[in-house]
Formats: C-alpha cells, sequence, structure tokens
C-alpha cells in the first residue's frame, strides 16, 4: 500500500492555458474523488467515479472542468481555458467503498497568473 | 443537505495543556463524522470516524472525539498537547450512502512552548 500519489504537486500556469493533473488512488480502490481547496477553507468537493464510471459532479465543476478515468485505475482533472479564480490545492482521495475511509493524497497546488 | 462549523478558526494552546477542537454538525440524515489532520503542504490524513457505533471514538496520536446527537456536536479532544500537534484540523460530515465528504472551514491549532 503506498498510498494515494499525485502528480505535480505544483503546477504554475499563465491565464487562459490549459492544464491536467494526475491521481494513482491505492490499488483495488474502486472509488475514487476529485476536492478543490482555496486558502483557509475546507476541502470542496468536485466529483467522484466507482471504476471507471463517474456517478456525482458538483456545481462548482465548470463546463472547463473535465475529469476521467479510464479502465478504473489512474484518474486525471483537466482545467480548460484557466482563470486565476482556479487557483488551489487540487485533492484527490480513494475509498474501498461507499461507506469505507477515504484516504488523501498530496494534493496538487496550483497557481494560474 | 448537510454542513459542519467550526468554531475557532486559531487556536492555540500551551504544551501539555488540554486540546478541544469545536464542531457542530447538520444533517437530515443520521450522519458519519470525521476529524482530519493536514499538515502544511501535504494531503489530509485522517484521526478519526464515527460511524453510529460506539459515540466515543478513540484515534491516533491520543485524540478522541464525542457523538452527541442532542448538540449535534462532534468535538476533538487531546489530554495533553505536543508540539508535534501543531497542524490544521478539519471536520466533516458524509450520510450514510458516504459518498462525497463536506468539510468545515478548519481550525488552526498552534502549540505553544
Amino acid at each position: 500500500d503506498t498510498g494515494v500519489s499525485q502528480n505535480p504537486r505544483h503546477k504554475i500556469t499563465k491565464r487562459g492555458q490549459n492544464v491536467t493533473f494526475r491521481c494513482d488512488p491505492i490499488s483495488e480502490h474502486n472509488r475514487l474523488y476529485w476536492y478543490r481547496q482555496t486558502l483557509g477553507q475546507g476541502p470542496e468537493f468536485l466529483t467522484y467515479f466507482q471504476n471507471e464510471a463517474q456517478l456525482e459532479k458538483s456545481r462548482l465543476l465548470s463546463d472547463r472542468f473535465s475529469a476521467e478515468r479510464p479502465k478504473g485505475s489512474f484518474s486525471t482533472l483537466e482545467i480548460q481555458r484557466t482563470e486565476q479564480g482556479d487557483s488551489a490545492m487540487y485533492l484527490c482521495a480513494s475509498s474501498s467503498g461507499p461507506k469505507e475511509t477515504q484516504y488523501f493524497g498530496p494534493g496538487t497546488r496550483l497557481l494560474v497568473l | 443537505a448537510q454542513s459542519v462549523t467550526q468554531l475557532g478558526s486559531h487556536v492555540s494552546v500551551s504544551e501539555g495543556a488540554l486540546v478541544l477542537l469545536r464542531c457542530n454538525y447538520s444533517s437530515s440524515v443520521p450522519p458519519y463524522l470525521f476529524w482530519y489532520v493536514q499538515y502544511p503542504n501535504q494531503g489530509l490524513q485522517l484521526l478519526l470516524k464515527y460511524t453510529s457505533a460506539a459515540t466515543l471514538v478513540k484515534g491516533i496520536n491520543g485524540f478522541e472525539a464525542e457523538f452527541k446527537k442532542s448538540e449535534t456536536s462532534f468535538h476533538l479532544t487531546k489530554p495533553s498537547a505536543h508540539m508535534s500537534d501543531a497542524a490544521e484540523y478539519f471536520c466533516a460530515v458524509s450520510g450514510p450512502s458516504a459518498r462525497q465528504l463536506t468539510f468545515g472551514s478548519g481550525t488552526q491549532l498552534t502549540v505553544l512552548p
């Protein structure tokens, strides 16, 4: 069990550029979650997958955001045409079932200039 | 709908003193409740969770929390603070289907020598 990993750990981009983050969950965890955390706030739910199916999306997830989990393993979160308001920590978590503990990765910190 | 309120965005205690971090929740269904800790530039680590079993929950690093339905509270305590406890603490709630977590805004704990 190597834990949840996320790459990159930091990303600086210019407004209008596209960015993609990757999350590798704990192996055999069928649920994967994305959260966003802004400075001084708790994480806010964005979306979650059960295996490869995206089952729920928050209203925070605008049309510029897209998430995938091909083959039910790693997941990617893409933000198109980034805006300064997208600057945040993006956290990924995984769990082995709906009532099981969510284990968090170290996060990807995004700064949009 | 679910929500969490953490009273006190900053709490300072002396080393060896009692730690008390407050969390009140609102939930239309029987809640699952969690405390997570976040160290600088790291993801969230689970301290403890309540899932409708014993109302007094013991977690890691000497922390415990008591679920009080009548007060809709789930306060986190530790009898004796250690310097290594300095971090940000988040209370979170989910429903029985335990999809996404709803987090409070966090409490930054400072431990004074």
